[in-house]
């Protein structure tokens, strides 16, 4: 079963402007990390930022932030005030305990100028 | 300080051959994973190595292998290339122990074809 949910293939946005990518996961695990990754077109995934499911705020990172919604398994990422080399693949990934990390489908994300 | 090292960053192998693909972690890290990516999917875990051992191993044949040095870096062998097999391949390090919150570093990754 997929584990991690990410339904946007693709976004386009404005520079400038916000936006916000889906992620929904799956675990019946009560301890669990959601993370973000960046994947432009070089390669490398990029760490963004993190959420622990016992963690009480969402979590920030500069202009990244993390929309955690534990009763619905919902781990959206909102990017603020997006740039122009924001443009990239972006997956959401989950580490269930001590296993390793499973990742969504991505979603790549297009900033106009 | 180094961060994740991969080679070779392209490689073209025949369907049939074997291939080895290298990855050096970020300084100070112990725990190697490896990652297949194909074109336009997320990365499917393949393995973990500590201490020289394979810990976890994700639902890929025994055609794909790997090994640990004790400098830590690490190797992932496949043999009888299928067509199926070309991807970019993700190396990844971290410290043990691995726990919930633990950030994995990635390498740039190695672009396999198989033709």
């Amino acid at each position: 079963a997929q584990k991690i949910t990410q339904t946007q293939p693709g976004m386009f946005v404005q520079e400038k402007e916000a936006v916000t990518l889906d992620c929904t996961y799956d675990t019946s695990d009560p301890s669990y990390g959601l993370f973000w990754y960046k994947q432009p077109s070089s390669g490398e995934m990029i760490f963004l930022i993190y959420q622990g499911s016992y963690d009480q705020q969402n979590a920030t990172e500069g202009r990244y932030s993390l929309n955690f919604q534990k009763a619905r398994k919902s781990a959206n990422l909102v990017i603020s005030a997006s740039q122009l080399g924001d443009s990239a693949m972006y997956f959401c990934a989950m580490r269930e305990g001590p296993n390793d990390m499973r990742f969504g489908a991505g979603t790549r994300l297009t900033v106009k100028p | 300080d180094a961060g994740v090292t991969q080679s070779p960053t392209h490689l073209i192998k025949t369907r049939g051959q074997q291939v080895t693909l290298r990855c050096s972690p970020k300084s100070g890290h112990d725990t190697v994973s490896w990652y297949q990516q194909a074109l336009g999917q997320g990365p499917q875990f393949i393995f973990q190595y500590y201490e020289e051992e394979e810990r976890q191993r994700g639902n890929f044949p025994d055609r794909f292998s790997g090994h640990q040095f004790p400098n830590y870096s690490s190797e992932l062998n496949v043999n009888a290339l299928l067509l199926g097999d070309s991807a970019l391949y993700l190396c990844a390090s971290s410290l043990w122990p691995v726990g919930v919150n633990t950030e994995a570093f990635f390498g740039q990754g190695t672009r396999l074809t198989v033709v």
